[in-house]
């Protein structure tokens, strides 16, 4: 099936750094979603994108849905140790089908 | 409380024993989707349904049913467990912006 490739892997950044994460596809998508898991838990939604070229900021977090429709980035400003977890991309096709990235581990130290 | 509940959270089993995995969302949601988390491997879409009585495969439906007779509902069915599905499983709902999904906590299937 379509395949969202998600890089990079794992992050360890220092607390009030800058992180940037990005997710890449062969395919088109409707859609693109950034969400993040903590553990032990489902995950949340951060920001959802819907038109080609759109840039979303929640607080600290902005994502863009690529020109291309088939990349997004995410970055989150200044991070704190709450940041912890793990980032999934994840995109809609044009047949309503979801694919989801295999994920950016991120850790955030003091 | 706005949530998507997911039974049982926990679940050990044995190879070829039927099991059904419940999925509950009291958001008044149309859109019901079960995935399945592995390491490396992120989330995979098995089923999802757009509205009761609709349901549509997604990534890896093999060894899966579902059915959606009720809104609220939507169980998870293996006819037939085998080792490789066992994993991570997470429901989720949505509603108008239905890729929007709301996840429940998670079920861990060990197929032994």
């Amino acid at each position: 099936g379509q395949q969202l490739n998600q890089s990079p892997q794992s992050m360890f950044i220092q607390e009030g750094e800058d992180v940037s994460m990005n997710c890449t596809s062969s395919s088109i998508f409707n859609t693109w979603l950034w969400y993040k898991q903590d553990p032990g838990e489902g995950p949340v939604l951060l920001i959802a994108l819907y038109k080609a070229g759109e840039l979303t900021s929640n607080g600290r977090l902005t994502a863009q849905f690529g020109i291309t429709r088939k990349d997004s980035f995410l970055n989150i400003s200044a991070s704190i140790p709450s940041d912890v977890g793990i980032y999934f991309c994840a995109g809609q096709l044009r047949n309503n089908d979801m694919r989801f990235g295999a994920g950016t581990r991120l850790t955030v130290k003091p | 409380e706005a949530q998507v509940t997911q039974n049982p959270r926990y679940l050990i089993t044995v190879t070829g024993k039927k099991l059904t995995v419940t999925c509950s969302q009291n958001m008044n949601h149309e859109y019901m989707s079960w995935y399945r988390q592995d390491p490396g491997l992120g989330l995979r879409q098995i089923y999802y349904s757009m509205n009761v009585e609709v349901t549509d495969k997604g990534d890896v439906p093999e060894g899966y049913k579902v059915s959606r007779k009720e809104k609220r509902n939507f169980p998870l069915i293996l006819e037939s467990p085998s080792p490789n599905q066992t994993s991570l499983y997470f429901c989720a709902s949505g509603g108008v912006s239905y890729n929007e999904q709301f996840f429940g906590p998670g079920t861990r299937l060990t197929v032994l």
